[in-house]
């Protein structure tokens, strides 16, 4: 059964720094990771998917890496801002036949302080 | 377009009660999914279906149904609300392409007491 895990779990930095959130999967048998950015009661926004056969996407500030091997993903925010402020949320696509099904990660909590 | 827009964005229930959540997508997609996320955990897939007509099981479908008589709707049915299915519920969608990116809605608050 695929599992995904997100550590840590909450990160505090200071503003203009670099980081790193960290998300790892079971199975290598993926189709795709997609990465989320969600704020406080609001919904998911797509950040970057990364196919399968793919080892990074990069968009704007944010650059996602891909290790099936590993079963590893990073997400990279470069100078980090306030407004990044937020929970990011990893997610799998995998399985025997390409439903799209999704498997979350738990989250990790990122504050910016200025 | 609008998306994935989903209704009502708020409902307390009481326990035993009944009610529809409903999920509409303007993008043409195949792919529609029900997932529900519990305060400070990632979110579960409850049901999802790949067209009309056609839905299955995901991995905590226990107390709901759902229907696809649409390309468009996907409604999510709660039949005797029970306290533990307090929680934030997303409906999604997505084309049929493997590598296809999924697009949320807005979520649903549902409290039951």
């Amino acid at each position: 059964k695929q599992e995904v895990t997100q550590i840590p779990a909450a990160l505090s930095v200071p503003e203009g720094e670099n980081l790193v959130l960290n998300c790892s999967f079971t199975d290598s048998a993926i189709y795709n990771l997609q990465w989320f950015r969600q704020d406080p009661g609001k919904g998911l926004t797509s950040l970057l998917l990364i196919q399968s056969s793919q080892r990074e996407q990069t968009s704007g500030r944010l650059n996602a890496s891909l290790d099936k091997s590993s079963g590893r993903s990073t997400l990279y925010i470069a100078a980090s801002q306030p407004g990044d402020s937020a929970t990011y949320l990893c997610a799998v696509s995998g399985g025997s036949s390409n439903t799209g099904k999704l498997i979350f990660g738990q989250g990790t909590t990122l504050q910016v302080k200025p | 377009n609008a998306g994935v827009t989903q209704t009502p964005k708020f409902r307390i229930l009481k326990i035993g009660q009944s009610m529809t959540l409903q999920c509409t997508q303007d993008m043409n997609h195949n792919y529609m999914y029900w997932y529900r996320q519990d305060p400070g955990m990632g979110l579960k897939l409850i049901y999802y279906s790949v067209g009309a007509g056609i839905t299955d099981k995901g991995e905590v479908p226990n107390g709901y149904n759902v229907s696809r008589s649409t390309t468009e709707d996907f409604p999510l049915r709660l039949e005797l609300a029970a306290p533990s299915q307090t929680s934030v519920y997303f409906c999604a969608s997505r084309d049929g392409l493997s590598y296809n990116e999924q697009f949320f809605g807005p979520g649903t608050r549902l409290t039951v007491l």
